[in-house]
């Protein structure tokens, strides 16, 4: 069965440069959210998009922006880069139907700045 | 404050034997709960959810135990095999409405000995 892509798997990048990060959710999900984890932590919430509108927000930097585009897939640019941004970024797809939604994880990229 | 909670960071179990991992909530919001699996460098693997609405929920070799007056969750896992060894992490949502964002535990280290 088609996975979660995340586009690209690992990313390094200087202080104050810009970085963008993809993700193609499973076929026919109609959601995407975003997730950091840090050395050691558990993964925390940044955001989320439903049918192509921001349906949530979490621990954001005002530096991050996301957005879903028309085909669902979703990217997550990241400007002003700093040493604490390095972090695995997960993003995960789900289909609203139903009374709940599971969220299915892609493999994450994994961001060094340096 | 961390609000989905799994005091002990790992468990060793033998082979065979049963693997119980705990997690503990603190957010009476909460109406669905999810354990995830997950290698290093790789993003979370779905295992087994439990709504609110129910006290057990079992896929093969998993079981899921939710209490809801104690809010306290278990994770069995029946006969625990040496590829169980894993990080398992508890999460949890307030599925209803849009906002169905993940909140997660610090998560479980599983070692299986054969």
């Amino acid at each position: 069965a088609a996975g979660v892509i995340q586009s690209p798997r690992h990313l390094i990048k200087e202080k104050r440069e810009t970085a963008t990060l993809k993700c193609y959710p499973i076929p026919r999900h109609d959601t995407v959210y975003w997730y950091q984890q840090g050395p050691g932590q558990d993964p925390q919430f940044l955001i989320s998009f439903y049918e192509k509108m921001q349906s949530d927000k979490g621990s954001i930097p005002d530096r991050f922006s996301a957005q879903q585009f028309s085909d669902y897939h979703s990217e997550l640019n990241m400007s002003s880069l700093e040493l604490g941004d390095s972090a695995l970024y997960f993003c995960a797809s789900s289909s609203r139907q139903g009374y709940t939604d599971t969220q299915y994880f892609g493999p994450g990229t994994r961001l060094t700045v340096l | 404050d961390q609000q989905v909670k799994q005091n002990s960071p790992s468990l060793s179990v033998q082979e065979g034997r049963i693997s119980i991992l705990n997690c503990d909530y603190t957010n009476s919001m909460f109406d669905y709960f999810l354990w995830y699996k997950k290698y290093p460098a790789e993003g979370p693997t779905f295992l087994i959810s439990i709504s609110s609405i129910k006290d057990k929920n079992e896929d093969g070799r998993f079981t899921v135990f939710l209490n809801k007056s104690a809010k306290h969750l278990s994770l069995h896992i029946v006969p625990s095999q040496p590829g169980d060894s894993a990080v398992y992490f508890c999460a949890a949502s307030a599925a209803t409405g849009a906002n169905s964002k993940l909140t997660f535990g610090k998560g479980i280290t599983l070692s299986v000995r054969p």
